[in-house]
């Protein structure tokens, strides 16, 4: 199952409300996860299922969707966001990632 | 505090190969399925191997065949014997915990161990 994030790219500033896109090659339910990543560290696990946030994650990140579409919201952006989110299905094996949306000031 | 620390990384020949470690505090490996995903410089994460509780084990295709996951329940350590290395091998591998419930994610990671292939 082929994931693609868009955009790529995204520059946004501290406050801002931005949203990422994570399409599906296959219908895969709710079966969508979001992991954000500095560089040179873990990932580390936000949103599973699609929608249900991971424990200790700020309540300012939230995921919808379902199917084939979906998306990570980060409410009123703070410093310590800026990084790089990735999506993951866990449909099938293999599991796969999306390539990636970097977020920079 | 649950933790997994990865070693084993280094510089390595091409066809040569190495072992991974991954060492697991206050969870069992036995008792969870356990997975390894690497990340390629610049690049984003792959996965490539996941061994689940009844010793089920599935590999990626870039390392199917060359590529053995297993775990030692003495030690509780999860290991990945890296055989044929190849240059695009090169990446930081993280080993992570698997949580599968009605739901299926990677929801405890090590920091990572370099393994750099090249001659």
């Amino acid at each position: 199952i082929q994931l693609t994030q868009s955009p790529s790219f995204l520059s946004a500033s501290v406050g801002d409300r931005v949203t990422f896109t994570c399409r599906t090659s296959h219908v895969i339910s709710t079966y969508l996860n979001w992991y954000q990543q500095k560089p040179g560290k873990a990932p580390k696990l936000l949103i599973y299922a699609a929608s249900k946030l991971h424990n200790g994650v700020p309540s300012r990140f939230s995921g919808s969707g379902s199917e084939t579409h979906f998306t990570l919201t980060i409410d009123s952006l703070q410093p310590e966001d800026f990084a790089t989110y990735y999506c993951q299905q866990s449909y099938s094996v293999p599991v796969t990632f999306g390539q990636g949306t970097r977020l920079e000031i | 505090e649950l933790q997994l620390v990865e070693s084993g990384g280094g510089l390595f020949q091409p066809g040569g190969s190495l072992r991974l470690s991954c060492e697991a505090s206050e969870l069992s490996v036995s008792s969870n399925i356990m997975t390894w995903v690497r990340q390629a410089p610049g690049k984003g994460l792959e996965w490539i191997a996941v061994i689940y509780t009844g010793d089920t084990t599935y590999y990626a295709d870039s390392v199917q065949g060359r590529f053995t996951i297993s775990r030692n329940i003495s030690t509780n350590s999860l290991h990945l014997q890296m055989d044929r290395l190849r240059d695009d091998d090169t990446a930081l591998y993280f080993c992570a915990r698997v949580f599968y419930s009605s739901s299926y994610y990677l929801d405890y990671w090590g920091q990572g161990t370099w393994v750099t292939v090249s001659s």
